[in-house]
């Protein structure tokens, strides 16, 4: 079985101030890890995913397969970084990876 | 074209009404999924289907009936549904069904009453 926690169902920083948003994964195969991120009135959207190494907006993760975590940095939040943000984990390259598991949610506000 | 559209925005229908839910893609990916949403929670899979064939039904109650009548278009069928069935519907779709990155839609806003 494969599960996705997000421990933070809220999180407020303050504009400026360094932000992570953590997730920890369990699964036995090969995972591939996402974050999608979906501000108010729009549509779910991805932020970035492992395997392509990218940094979006300022955002960065790193799988980390010894603890099972992907958590999401960034070193300077800005307002418009509120928004709910979501880890996903689906099984890279099997016929499972369709089944793409979120996490809770983390709802994170910035305040001026 | 490179979104997942979806129609209508809003549906209110009753429980003895029968309904469907629209999507489309011209990405020319070969997955396309349901989802559904409900208010502060993650999205829950529904049904997947990978080149044009259901690989996945998440036990969903029959009242729900998806379709997918060629590569680009999918559809979701509804019939006598209840009132706790109100909720997002999210499509998505993907390359393939191996792990790559879902493209989801704006969704449908449903109401039974």
């Amino acid at each position: 079985a494969q599960r996705v926690t997000q421990p933070e169902k809220l999180l407020s920083v303050f504009k400026g101030a360094p932000v992570e948003l953590k997730c920890n994964y369990s699964y036995s195969g090969s995972p591939e890890l996402f974050w999608y991120v979906q501000y108010s009135r729009q549509r779910l959207q991805l932020l970035l995913r492992h395997i392509s190494r990218e940094s979006i907006k300022g955002f960065t993760a790193d799988l980390n397969k010894g603890e099972t975590s992907f958590h999401l940095k960034k070193p300077f939040a800005q307002e418009e970084d509120s928004a709910m943000y979501y880890c996903a984990l689906s099984g890279l390259g099997e016929t499972s990876g369709s089944r793409l598991t979120f996490g809770e949610g983390t709802q994170l506000t910035v305040n001026p | 074209d490179t979104e997942v559209t979806q129609t209508p925005k809003h549906l209110v229908m009753g429980m003895t009404n029968k309904k469907s839910l629209k999507c489309e893609q011209h990405m020319g990916h070969r997955a396309m999924y349901w989802y559904k949403q409900k208010a502060k929670k993650p999205p829950e899979l529904m049904f997947v289907y990978s080149y044009e064939k259901l690989s996945i039904n998440e036990s969903v109650p029959s009242r729900f009936s998806p379709e997918c009548p060629n590569s680009s278009l999918l559809n979701l069928h509804l019939h006598a549904l209840q009132p706790e069935d109100s909720a997002l519907y999210l499509c998505a779709s993907s390359q393939t069904d191996r792990g790559d990155t879902q493209y989801f839609g704006p969704g449908t806003r449903l109401t039974v009453l």
